[in-house]
């Protein structure tokens, strides 16, 4: 069975502009969420999202939103791109969500890197 | 809040060496733990988990004992190889006080070099 999928794999954008990631779940996942991986640094987590629904949101500004669509699939936004939002854009998939046990998985992330 | 601290990197070891990456963590509920890996380049994968205090959790050959009263979950292997490095991280998974969703906490990572 496919992984998590992601995409693009890289991509380079100037400061102000805005980028949308994509990522595919695991067939059968329904919960997607998004961290942000500064390099040298554990994940942060930003969303979790649930039958299309935001159940989650971690410390970020409000340049940052994401929506899941009918078939589990999910896009990042960020809006007005600032340098400090360099890093690495991890996807993870798990059945359901709320129980602490549930395992995330995860895709290969998204590199972006902003000038 | 919750938080995981884990010893910092790099660690060098030689191959078959003892390894022990220690991982300690502060949470209100009851989490469960988990050591994801990251290889160079790529995503992280999970390693092992455990979901209940004085669980142990173990996968090719890393083993890790969820402690609570020592609020610890210490990754260990017996023999390291070289194909062993990468970066570890230690994780606790809960549900705020908010609830209706899991939050999922990391430790910074430790990096592990396996030299011939």
């Amino acid at each position: 069975d496919a992984g998590v999928t992601q995409s693009p794999t890289h991509l380079i954008k100037t400061r102000g502009q805005q980028v949308t990631l994509r990522c595919s779940p695991i067939s059968g996942h329904k919960s997607v969420s998004w961290y942000q991986q500064v390099l040298g640094q554990g994940p942060q987590f930003i969303f979790q999202y649930y039958e299309k629904e935001e159940r989650g949101r971690g410390n970020f500004p409000d340049r940052f939103s994401a929506r899941q669509f009918p078939n589990y699939s999910s896009e990042l936004n960020v809006n007005a791109l600032l340098l400090g939002d360099s890093a690495l854009y991890l996807c993870a998939s798990s059945l359901g969500v709320g129980a602490p046990q549930e395992t995330q998985y995860f895709g290969p992330g998204t590199r972006l890197l902003v000038l | 809040g919750d938080s995981v601290t884990q010893m910092e990197g790099p660690v060098t070891l030689s191959e078959e060496a003892f390894l022990t990456i220690n991982c300690t963590y502060t949470a209100t509920g009851y989490p469960s733990l988990f050591w994801y890996v990251q290889y160079p380049g790529e995503g992280l994968q999970l390693l092992l988990k455990a979901t209940k205090a004085d669980d142990k959790g173990s996968n090719k050959g890393f083993e890790a004992t969820y402690r609570k009263e020592t609020t610890s979950f210490h990754l260990e292997k017996g023999s390291v190889q070289v194909s062993d490095s990468a970066v570890y991280f230690c994780a606790l998974s809960d549900n705020p006080r908010s609830g209706g969703y899991q939050k999922v906490t990391f430790g910074t990572g430790t990096k592990l070099q396996v030299i011939p």
